[in-house]
């Protein structure tokens, strides 16, 4: 079994619609979940972060930890043709340790 | 702002063959990471560098070898090209031991061997 499970899609949806995006991970002492995003061709960027449990949002995006359920997730409101990416979620120990990734999941968002 | 640059962007190896890929970073970060990136797989970790001096493996080191040549610069190496090690490599840093630490990345490098 993997350390964090990531359905890799690929999930389309229309412009407008809230994508949820979600991993699982088996290992409770993670204290940072991040979400990366990836455009095509491009290296992952940092979109979110939370620290131990609960929300966080920044504009038309929620990341929700729930650290009981070893489970977290990313929405997406108003999805826009711009978010078509795929999107990769990691999480750490913090300190010195590895971030460890789910697969990704490949976002379309069509017009 | 180069951030994390990596060279070459893209090779064509035949099997058996030798190169190493470039990288090096100005953010005056402690900590460097090579990954490879293939279809339905994620980020798998060859090897990384937690701090100037010393490399360790990840998930998948075999047929590859690194050196942290000084605090900006990592590279890694295939001694011997296999069409197994077709992937897109990305080199990442960051500043470890304080707080999350995000990592960078490079734009990647396209790897095909025949």
């Amino acid at each position: 079994q993997k350390e964090v499970e990531q359905d890799p899609g690929p999930l389309s949806v229309p412009e407008g619609a809230i994508v949820s995006l979600n991993c699982t991970y088996s290992n409770s002492a993670f204290q940072y979940f991040m979400w990366y995003r990836q455009y095509s061709r491009k290296g992952p960027e940092l979109l979110m972060y939370t620290y131990s449990s609960g929300n966080k949002e920044d504009g038309r995006f929620t990341a929700q930890v729930d650290k009981s359920s070893k489970y977290i997730s990313l929405f997406i409101r108003d999805s826009q043709p711009s978010d078509s990416a795929t999107y990769l979620c990691a999480m750490s120990l913090g300190g010195y340790n590895k971030l460890i990734f789910g697969a990704g999941t490949r976002l379309a968002v069509h017009p | 702002n180069a951030g994390v640059t990596q060279t070459p962007k893209f090779q064509v190896l035949k099997t058996g063959q030798s190169m190493t890929l470039q990288c090096a970073q100005d953010m005056n970060h402690n900590s460097m990471y090579w990954y490879r990136q293939d279809p339905g797989m994620g980020l798998r970790l060859i090897y990384y560098s937690a701090s100037e001096g010393t490399t360790d493996k990840g998930e998948v080191p075999n047929g590859y070898n690194v050196s942290r040549l000084n605090k900006r610069e990592f590279s890694l190496r295939l001694e011997s090209a296999a069409p197994s090690q077709t992937s897109v490599y990305f080199c990442a840093s960051r500043l470890a031991g304080t707080d999350m630490g995000e990592l960078f990345f490079g734009e990647g490098s396209r790897l095909t061997v025949l």
